[in-house]
């Protein structure tokens, strides 16, 4: 299957600093990204639609300003936190492909973020 | 409202016995559906998708998933289960013509016991 890598796989930052997650398709184009994000002993829950070129759509509740996402090419999407505090500790997941009727989606290793 | 039910939350088998997962999604129009499996420590993996056509599915490592389109089910199976299938289980669906999005299911915690 196609490939989509992650980094960093993990970080631990300081509260009020920000953090960038990046997500690549290595062997494909993908006009569409998604953002997950997963809490200990739960499902992955999705945060962000993020698009090739122009913005990104957030799911109710997601902080536009406080997850920024910005998908500059068809291989790179990146995530990031700004003025990161401890409730943001979580794993984040972003997957590619999967924008459409009869396609995969393949996913990431996942970054955890730990904010102390 | 929940989209994507999956019953068990958490399941203990011994090795060698069968397993029947279940999922229940709540739309009513035409939809993708997938099973991933998450190993500790590692990311998602897709055990098998349904697109159209025959409604069982076979997917990698044994296992098998049956659409059941008036029950609005994906019930995941395996008839016998091996110790390195202990993993995190998800039900996801697509639901076409509404945002193309996949969404979850909570999860299957299965616990295999040597």
């Amino acid at each position: 299957g196609a490939v989509v890598s992650q980094h960093p796989s993990w970080v631990i930052c300081k509260s009020g600093t920000s953090v960038k997650i990046e997500c690549r398709s290595l062997d494909f184009q993908a006009t569409t990204m998604f953002w997950y994000r997963q809490f200990p002993k739960q499902s992955l829950m999705l945060m962000a639609t993020s698009n090739e070129g122009s913005k990104a759509t957030y799911e109710q509740g997601v902080e536009k300003d406080k997850f920024l996402i910005n998908h500059a090419s068809l291989t790179l999407s990146t995530l990031t936190v700004t003025s990161a505090h401890p409730e943001d500790s979580s794993f984040y997941i972003c997957s590619a492909g999967g924008g459409g009727l009869n396609t995969e989606a393949f996913f990431g290793q996942g970054t955890r973020l730990t904010v102390v | 409202a929940q989209s994507v039910s999956q019953h068990n939350h958490h399941v203990i088998l011994s090795e060698a016995a069968s397993l029947e997962l279940g999922c229940n999604y709540s739309y009513g129009g035409t939809v993708n559906l997938f099973w991933y499996v998450q190993y500790p420590g590692q990311h998602l993996q897709l055990l098998l998708k349904y697109f159209s056509g025959d409604p069982l599915v076979k997917g990698i490592k044994g296992f098998e998933a049956e659409f059941i389109k008036s029950k609005f089910s994906f019930n995941l199976r395996k008839p016998s289960v091996q110790w390195s299938d202990t993993a995190e289980y998800f039900c996801a669906v697509r639901r076409m013509n509404r945002d193309d999005k996949i969404i979850f299911g909570k999860g299957t915690r299965l616990h295999i016991l040597p």
